[in-house]
């Protein structure tokens, strides 16, 4: 079974400064996705990224990036310029590469607190 | 467009209650599933469905039952609710295609406590 660990309960940073989240992950498969949600106070699950395992070029979006790394299965979240909008749960999850399996395996979470 | 809807956020239930989490999707998603969210542990999954009268189990299927006669509908029912089942339910859905690389769509959750 697939499995995600994230090593990082809780995080904190200034505001405007960067910080990266840790996520490794146990697979078998050569071909899946790998993603990391949002998780702000008001409960709602919110996409961030997601990184396709065939694709060796990491995935980008606005302030927040991807250091993909295969062959260590390690997959960490790097958000520039920090916001106070940031602060949040963030989760990584893994789904593999099968048509019609959409499931999810989540990791713990990692508590991000902007220092203002 | 509504989204991804679910009823009600909040509950509370006696041991031995039974009771059906709503969920609705008005995007014509062929994929539905419901998540236990407790904390320390992320998101878990419970059941799945990838089309009307298509179900089967996740990690953690046990209390819970599902069905789904449409597309849209995909509720999850508390047999006879335990205080092990108090958490935080989503419902999410998606389209099916060739890769798993589909966004999956999140409702606000259903907090439920079991006394």
């Amino acid at each position: 079974a697939q499995t995600v660990t994230q090593s990082q309960p809780e995080m904190s940073v200034q505001e405007a400064e960067t910080v990266t989240l840790s996520c490794t992950y146990d697979t078998s498969e050569s071909d899946y996705y790998l993603f990391w949600y949002k998780q702000p106070p008001s409960r709602q699950m919110i996409l961030v990224i997601r990184q396709e395992a065939y694709k060796q070029q990491n995935a980008t979006e606005n302030r927040f990036s991807v250091n993909f790394q295969k062959a260590a299965k390690s997959f960490s979240l790097k958000i520039s310029d920090s916001q106070l909008g940031d602060a949040a749960m963030y989760f990584c999850a893994y789904s593999p590469d099968y048509f019609g399996n959409e499931k999810l395996t989540f990791g713990t979470g990692t508590r991000l607190t902007i220092i203002p | 467009n509504a989204g991804v809807t679910q009823t009600p956020k909040f509950q509370v239930l006696k041991t031995g209650q039974s009771m059906t989490l709503q969920c609705a999707q008005d995007m014509n998603h062929e994929y539905m599933s419901w998540y236990r969210q407790d904390p320390g542990m992320g998101l878990r999954l419970i059941h799945y469905s990838v089309g009307a009268g298509i179900t089967d189990q996740g990690e953690v299927p046990n209390g819970y039952n599902v069905s789904r006669s449409t597309t849209e509908d995909f509720p999850l029912r508390l047999l006879s609710a335990a205080p092990s089942q108090t958490s935080v339910y989503f419902c999410a859905s998606s389209r099916i295609s060739g890769r798993a690389s589909n966004e999956q769509f999140f409702g606000p959750g259903t907090r439920l406590t079991v006394l």
